[in-house]
């Protein structure tokens, strides 16, 4: 499978501020999903994309599929301490419906 | 529960032993998938399966990887001659069906496998 380039690696921020995060791909994607991993425990769904151009928000997260549909965003507002953990992206084509992975963004809010 | 259960939760066994580990997916779902993860990897696609048809495999590293899902619903893959770089997390997810739109893909836990 093809591995997406996800950016930052890594962020440090303080409760309250907003993040961004994004993921790209050379290959074009028919859907795009974002999860978020805690220790010990399997990845969560937070956000599914199936339309270039397509916003879609839950709760204080916002993604985006990008129009050229070989990239992603995913916004956060007003951080909590719980939001803590590794968030990955991942890609989908029409041909497949294994799911390509970034190799996360690690989020770290200080109280 | 309601959603995907793997167990053991964690396994740690001798290089060159036999592992399975166990996939129960969410009920109802058709689609049944293995992952891997290695330490601070995004997944790996290894097997899918879907329904009755023949799973697609082309993500199994090697001819030592194995998985088979009995009537539809539990899943077992299992690793043979096991060496160290098998070391990882092994994630199980199902959905609805193949991926498409509503239909994205929930994970299990996982089960930790620690060679020695």
């Amino acid at each position: 499978g093809q591995q997406l380039n996800q950016s930052p690696q890594s962020m440090f921020i303080q409760e309250g501020e907003d993040v961004s995060m994004n993921c790209t791909s050379s290959s074009i994607f028919n859907t795009w999903l974002w999860y978020k991993q805690d220790p010990g425990e399997g990845p969560v769904l937070l956000i599914a994309l199936y339309k270039a151009g397509e916003l879609t928000s839950n709760g204080r997260l916002t993604a985006q599929f990008g129009i050229t549909r070989k990239d992603s965003f995913l916004n956060i507002s007003a951080s909590i301490p719980s939001d803590v953990g590794i968030y990955f992206c991942a890609g989908a084509s029409n041909s497949g419906y294994a799911l390509n992975f970034g190799k996360g963004t690690s989020l770290l809010v200080t109280p | 529960g309601a959603g995907v259960s793997q167990s053991p939760s964690n396994k740690v066994t001798e290089k060159g032993k036999d592992v399975e580990l166990r996939c129960d997916p969410i009920s109802g779902h058709t689609a049944l998938y293995w992952y891997r993860q290695s330490l601070g990897q995004g997944l790996e696609f290894l097997i899918y399966f879907q329904g009755n048809s023949a799973p697609d495999k082309s993500g199994l590293p090697s001819d030592r990887f194995s998985a088979e899902r009995t009537g539809g619903s539990v899943s077992t893959l299992t690793i043979q001659r096991t060496q160290q770089e098998d070391s990882a997390v092994y994630l199980c997810a199902s959905s609805l069906s193949a991926t498409g739109r509503n239909q994205p893909q929930h994970f299990g836990d996982g089960t930790r496998l620690s060679i020695l």
